[in-house]
């Protein structure tokens, strides 16, 4: 099985700020990387593919690097919408995901 | 734009089989390149996707639940369903059903079923 691990598990910030998410692969993945953001009582929604990919309709501060191992989520400037938990999710092998990421003030 | 949505019982007796069923509208679970998964959250918020079925009809599940897992497809209603046999406590998860699995992201997902499993 391939492992994905978040750090942090929990992120405190402001309105404005530049926030950065990590998720690591047990093993190269590529770039078969997805992110989401998850607000409370609601689904998982997809932001970025491919590693890197904005999904169409995200906002563009939203972005996505990194390939085999690391991976990085970055929002340039953090919006009161935002306050969510965010998930990585590997689709190279099978499927998994982060333990989550929750993004609070 | 497609639509899913999971329906089924909310509660589960213990070594019961819980049956889910997942109606997509707004596309066709036939489509080509298409895979259809079913998603479980724990209340501890961790994912686990189950398995899916592709728009062949070919399945593949997660190793650790391959056991107690099947999943179908009724394409005359569009939808696809989820059996998990046995259920225990550890079942205990709110269950989506969602468009992507192999190679492909998840890009569309239900509102979730959250499942109970007590006697």
């Amino acid at each position: 099985d391939i492992q994905m691990t978040q750090s942090p598990s929990t992120l405190s910030a402001s309105v404005g700020d530049r926030v950065t998410i990590t998720c690591r692969a047990s093993q190269s993945i590529g770039a078969w990387l997805a992110w989401y953001q998850q607000r409370p009582g609601k689904a998982p929604s997809v932001l970025i593919y491919k590693a890197s990919t904005l999904q169409i309709g995200v906002p563009s501060r939203f972005s996505g690097s990194g390939s085999g191992t690391e991976f990085t989520l970055t929002i340039s400037s953090l919006q009161p919408d935002d306050f969510a938990t965010f998930y990585c999710h590997q689709y190279n092998t099978f499927a998994t995901f982060g333990q989550g990421t929750k993004v609070e003030v | 734009q497609v639509q899913l949505q999971e329906s089924g019982p909310g509660l589960v007796k213990p070594s019961q089989t819980l049956s889910l069923t997942c109606t997509v509208s707004g596309g066709s679970i036939t489509s080509g390149g298409s895979f259809w998964s079913w998603i479980r959250q724990y209340p501890g918020k961790g994912l686990e996707w189950i398995g899916y079925i592709s728009y062949s009809g070919r399945t593949y599940y997660n190793p650790s639940l391959k056991s107690r897992v099947t999943i179908s497809e009724d394409t005359s209603k569009n939808q696809f369903s989820l059996n998990l046999s046995s259920m225990t406590a550890a079942d205990a998860a709110v269950y989506y059903c969602a468009r992507g699995g192999g190679i492909n992201w998840f890009d569309s997902w239900g509102q979730g079923t959250l499942v109970t499993v007590s006697s």
